[in-house]
């Protein structure tokens, strides 16, 4: 089964601030990954996903980017932070067309 | 546009009591229907899964039902317990080539009080 590492669990950053989430995935190879944001009482927003190393695909224009150097490795990054940049980021996982997608354990992330 | 509407937005209860949570979706043709659970702080955990084909699936306590014609479903939790309270997430898979993007309902909150 796949196990999604996801780090750190909490993080308060000043605007202007560079970002970088980082997000590891065992127990199966080339995944699907995804990054989602969730705020404060709302859904999951997708923001990227990554169907190989080195391809990703940026579902809502933003101050964000990611990148997947390693085939279990996806990181979500920023140069400057800015207040609406705070929530809660998921990792996801998906592997083969009949699974769900595995998700880490979140980084609560506050921009102050 | 693919949608997924939960009710209710948040649902108190008393520990023992049963409660159904519904999802209305309109994504079209669609692969499958899962449910998370989402403690708070914490990423979301599948509880149930659905292709159009299926109209009920238990897990334990939980017990999803489906039905594509009225593209409807519904987590009905069964003697409920303080471990339940959660965020209950409907998510819906497109049934098309490439990437699968699935469509997330924002959740309803369920509190369940001794």
């Amino acid at each position: 089964s796949q196990t999604i590492h996801q780090w750190p669990a909490t993080l308060v950053q000043p605007v202007g601030s560079p970002l970088s989430l980082e997000c590891t995935v065992e127990g199966t190879s080339n995944p699907n990954l995804y990054w989602y944001r969730q705020a404060a009482g709302r859904g999951l927003q997708l923001l990227f996903y990554s169907v190989g190393i080195g391809q990703i695909s940026s579902e809502v224009p933003q101050n964000l980017s990611a990148s997947r150097p390693q085939d279990r490795q996806f990181i979500l990054s920023s140069k400057k932070l800015l207040l609406s940049d705070s929530g809660f980021y998921l990792c996801a996982s998906k592997w083969g067309t009949g699974g769900g997608y595995t998700f880490g354990s979140g980084t609560r992330l506050t921009v102050v | 546009k693919n949608q997924v509407e939960q009710s209710p937005q948040s649902l108190i209860i008393l520990e023992g009591k049963n409660c159904t949570l519904q999802c209305n979706y309109t994504v079209s043709p669609f692969s499958n229907l899962r449910w998370y659970k989402q403690d708070t702080g914490r990423g979301p955990v599948s509880l149930t899964i659905m292709t159009f084909s299926e109209n009920t699936k238990s897990n334990g306590r939980y017990t999803a039902t489906l039905d594509a014609d009225t593209k409807q479903s519904s987590l009905h939790i069964t003697a409920s317990q303080l471990s339940d309270s959660a965020s209950y997430i409907c998510v819906v898979r497109p049934q098309r080539g490439g990437s699968y993007i699935p469509t997330f309902g924002r959740g309803t909150s369920l509190i369940v009080h001794p």
